[in-house]
């Protein structure tokens, strides 16, 4: 069985730095062509892909995001750790992450995180 | 900045057929772009049900279909049911970095 949780702050103040993780079971990220990544989604808005990692590490992000976001895994945790920097109240949003095998299939419950002073 | 479009919204009878389209501002969206599809029903996480144009996940109900379609990806729900009524959303596939399309609101009337 396939799983993926987020676990994280639900309030963060402006500025701060948001530490995001993705704990997941039913499958290895040091597999062949499996990548956990994150998207976003704020209140009643569309979901937003933030970034993603493979199994050899290779790291891809948002181009408008890429300079406050650090995906990280540690494959021997099953976990997958998502920074972005300097918050802002428009980074308000439920925050999901996935695996994504061939394509995206498996999705956490998402977590809400909420930015204010 | 690469924007992905859908339609805002659409309407569809209870067994009826409709299609769903994902545009892309950088051209026409082909197998190379790996389409995927999503449901997001209110309140819940979204549930894939398409991946790289075509292919349905185990748990993809058959009236769903995927294509590519006048230069757009496609999403067809054929025989619809009162529960298909949900927010879709495309992913297309750029090189590395994925972009979400803005969703489609499927309305069934």
């Amino acid at each position: 069985q396939i799983t993926l949780k987020e676990s994280g702050p639900t309030l963060v103040k402006p500025t701060e730095t948001l530490t995001l993780t993705c704990t997941f079971s039913g499958f290895s990220l040091s597999t062949s062509g499996v990548g956990v990544g994150w998207i976003r989604q704020p209140p009643g808005k569309a979901l937003e892909w933030l970034a993603l990692i493979y199994w050899d590490d290779d790291k891809r992000y948002s181009p408008s995001l890429k300079s406050r976001l650090t995906i990280t895994k540690d494959t021997s945790r099953n976990q997958v750790v998502l920074t972005l920097t300097n918050m802002d109240p428009v980074d308000t949003a439920t925050y999901y992450c996935a695996r994504r095998v061939g394509g995206v299939d498996y999705w956490g419950q998402g977590t809400l995180v909420t930015v204010s002073s | 900045q690469t924007v992905v479009t859908q339609e805002p919204s659409l309407t569809v009878s209870p067994g009826g057929t409709v299609t769903l389209t994902c545009a892309s501002s950088t051209g026409a969206v082909t197998s190379g772009y790996y389409p995927n599809w999503f449901q997001q029903k209110p309140g819940q996480t979204p549930r894939a049900l398409i991946y790289s144009t075509t292919n349905l996940h185990s748990w993809t109900p058959a009236r769903f279909s995927g294509s590519l379609l006048g230069g757009k990806a496609a999403l067809t729900l054929s025989g619809v049911q009162p529960e298909d009524e949900a927010e879709y959303y495309c992913l297309l596939y750029y090189g590395g970095v994925w972009v979400f399309g803005g969703g489609t609101k499927l309305t069934v009337l």
